[in-house]
């Protein structure tokens, strides 16, 4: 059974539009996050939430936003996307420090 | 700001050599952890040293921490070809909600 679940693994999508990635984790974890790699395969923190409830926002655009209806989900949702915005994303959950992480969505903006 | 730095950026060795890999770090941490990625792939955890420790070893890793040089090290010995992955120090500052601070990464081939 796959932990940390993500969806969809590719995305190609234009300029300006809107979209989502989904994430769920079946560990029970209660902290979530999302992190972005970018082309020089530099990953950086995004989001992180615990129990529902947003703990860091490192210099996000507030185009991107989580959004968790659940302790075991959390959606990455981004609002007029841009060229920039391209790379891919992951999500991850963690437990005593060490974390999960998804097989990562490759968002190419065109 | 980037908190980890692996040295070197790329190695290439043998089957069968070891391989080490150097983090450094900014900060003081809580945990320091190794991650693997393999192309394609999301990171999978290796092995978790706390500030406390100086060394661990799980298989064939063995990783050093010195919080005085703020640094830590990754040795794979006997290396495989299934070894051929991107690897990754992160570090915590302790809390889990924090996340983790993440190096460039180091790009490891394992030549048959």
């Amino acid at each position: 059974d796959t932990a940390v679940s993500q969806t969809p693994k590719y995305l190609v999508t234009q300029m300006g539009n809107d979209k989502s990635i989904k994430c769920e984790q079946n560990l029970g974890h209660d902290t979530m996050y999302w992190y972005k790699q970018d082309s020089k395969k530099f990953l950086k923190i995004m989001f992180s939430y615990n129990n529902k409830e947003l703990i860091i926002n490192e210099t996000v655009p507030n185009r991107f936003s989580p959004k968790s209806p659940d302790k075991a989900h959390l959606n990455l949702h981004i609002n007029s996307l841009e060229l920039g915005d391209s790379a891919v994303y992951f999500c991850a959950s963690s437990i005593r420090g060490e974390a999960f992480f998804g097989q990562g969505t490759r968002l190419t903006v065109v | 700001s980037q908190q980890g730095e692996e040295d070197p950026q790329a190695l290439s060795i043998q089957e069968g050599e070891n391989a080490t890999m150097n983090c450094s770090y900014k900060t003081s941490i809580n945990n320091l952890q190794w991650y693997r990625q393999n192309s394609g792939r999301g990171l999978v955890h290796l092995i978790l040293i706390r500030s406390n420790e100086r060394e661990k070893h799980s298989g064939r890793l063995r990783v050093t921490l010195d919080t005085s040089k703020k640094s830590s090290s990754l040795l794979i010995t006997a290396s495989r070809a299934a070894d051929t992955a991107s690897y990754f120090c992160a570090t915590d500052k302790g809390g889990g909600a924090d996340g983790l601070t993440f190096g460039k990464g180091t790009h490891l081939i394992i030549q048959p």
